[in-house]
């Protein structure tokens, strides 16, 4: 069975601290797609990034950063200096052939001036 | 273009009435989703759709129906709404049959069963 765990259930930190976000899935398909997802106050759900089982690079965009390893089945993501925006709940999912979309419980992050 | 719209944002409704949520979506796409967010549970499939005229249960599909008469809309239906089915509800849509398809959400209906 598919699984996403993001086991921090709230993050608190002070504005320009960094801070990392732990996400560990769990399949036996050899192809498969990581996601995450960010849930402002608002309430929307607005895209982050995708990445697929092949490709084990990390990744950065500006102040956010994502550092995926096989090896421990994690995809965790970082955020840089982080600011008061940066408020939100935070969701990693798994897509494999076949299966629905499985998200974690997410993380919520408050940044605090 | 809108993306992914939902309507209404907000409900209340009483046991046992019923309603119909309406997602609509402009960016041409082929699979369509709904989901329910509940606290600590993070987002549960309820039903999709991988085209006009196509639906398919996903992992919490009781007590809700759904259709998709139209590419562009996906419709999600409580017969006789129950206390367990407040919720946040989200419409999804992606671009194909790949697996890799990114969806991409609406902005969410909160829906309050009393």
């Amino acid at each position: 069975a598919q699984k996403v765990t993001q086991a921090q259930t709230e993050i608190s930190v002070v504005e320009k601290e960094d801070v990392t976000l732990d996400c560990v899935y769990e399949t036996r398909d050899t192809t498969y797609y990581l996601f995450w997802y960010k849930q402002p106050p608002s309430g929307e759900l607005v895209f982050l990034i995708r990445r697929n089982s092949f490709d084990e690079q990390n990744e950065i965009s500006g102040r956010y950063s994502w550092n995926f390893q096989k090896s421990t089945s994690s995809f965790n993501f970082t955020i840089t200096a982080s600011q008061v925006v940066d408020s939100a709940v935070y969701f990693c999912a798994l897509k494999t052939l076949g299966d629905d979309m499985r998200f974690g419980a997410g993380t919520r992050l408050t940044v605090k001036p | 273009n809108a993306g992914v719209t939902q309507t209404p944002k907000f409900r209340v409704l009483k046991t046992g009435q019923s309603m119909t949520l309406l997602c609509a979506q402009d960016m041409n796409h082929e699979y369509m989703y709904w989901y329910r967010q509940d606290p600590g549970m993070g987002l549960r499939l309820i039903h999709y759709s991988v085209g006009e005229g196509t639906t398919a249960k996903g992992e919490v599909p009781d007590g809700y129906n759904v259709s998709r008469l139209k590419k562009q809309n996906f419709l999600l239906g409580l017969e006789s709404a129950a206390p367990s089915q407040t919720s946040v509800y989200f419409c999804a849509s992606s671009l194909g049959t790949s697996n890799q398809e990114t969806q991409y959400f609406g902005p969410g209906t909160r829906l309050l069963v009393l």
